[in-house]
């Protein structure tokens, strides 16, 4: 299906780790791109491709993938990165896709 | 840098026509390395892809949409458009206009800050 699946809310104690998880059959033949945004900004790219962070982003933010599921992991969350997260990836046409989202709380 | 600006009505009643314009600067849309795309966001819910343009006007339109979708270009002014007919308030979200890559990654690397349109009579 054309579907990605996200985890609609994730808390983390600050300065602990939090995996956030996107599930879909897409996935089993694209990687995912991972996007944050905060409230009232655009999104911003922090992971893409195997495990590539966009100059910029701290290396806390890693990703992985397995099957139909892709991760976005946070190691030593910080308070300015509680933030939305929204997975993305394309179709199976080549049409991009994106997750529900997922509302990540540092606690 | 690369910046993208949107513009157009924030209020549209039902029925009518939705068009908004993605201004370019910082690079050209006539690049054959990037897609243009438009996706939106309803309050408090998730990105949907809506369309894009790329090298020479070929389109690509989100199915759920492609009905009511047009997606142009003007190279001279280095901008990109967005119009969706027969808008219903479920049609009532921020739109934004963002630059994807068209390399292997697909990545949308650069997007404009969004502009509320809503959808009321």
């Amino acid at each position: 299906s054309s579907e990605l699946t996200q985890d609609p809310a994730v808390s983390v104690a600050l300065g602990q780790t939090v995996r956030i998880t996107c599930q879909g059959d897409s996935l089993r033949s694209y990687y995912a791109s991972w996007y944050q945004q905060k409230p009232g900004q655009a999104p911003v790219l922090v992971i893409y491709g195997e495990n590539n962070r966009p100059s910029g982003i701290p290396d806390r933010f890693s990703g992985s993938s397995s099957g139909n599921t892709s991760s976005l992991t946070i190691t030593g969350a910080q308070a300015e990165d509680e933030a939305d997260y929204f997975c993305n990836s394309r179709d199976s046409t080549g049409n991009p896709l994106f997750g529900g989202g997922t509302k990540l709380t540092v606690l | 840098q690369v910046q993208l600006q949107e513009s157009g009505p924030g209020l549209v009643k039902p029925s009518q026509t939705l068009s908004l314009t993605c201004t370019v600067s910082g690079g050209s849309i006539s690049s054959g390395h990037y897609f243009w795309s438009w996706i939106r966001q309803p309050a408090g819910k998730g990105l949907e892809w809506i369309g894009r343009i790329y090298t020479a006007g070929s389109t690509n339109y989100n199915p759920s949409l492609k009905s009511r979708i047009t997606i142009s270009a003007d190279t001279s002014k280095n901008q990109f458009s967005l119009n969706l007919s027969s808008v219903t308030a479920a049609d009532t979200a921020v739109y934004f206009c963002a630059r994807q890559e068209a390399s292997a990654w697909k990545n949308f690397d650069y997007w404009g800050q969004g502009t509320l349109v809503t959808v009321s009579s």
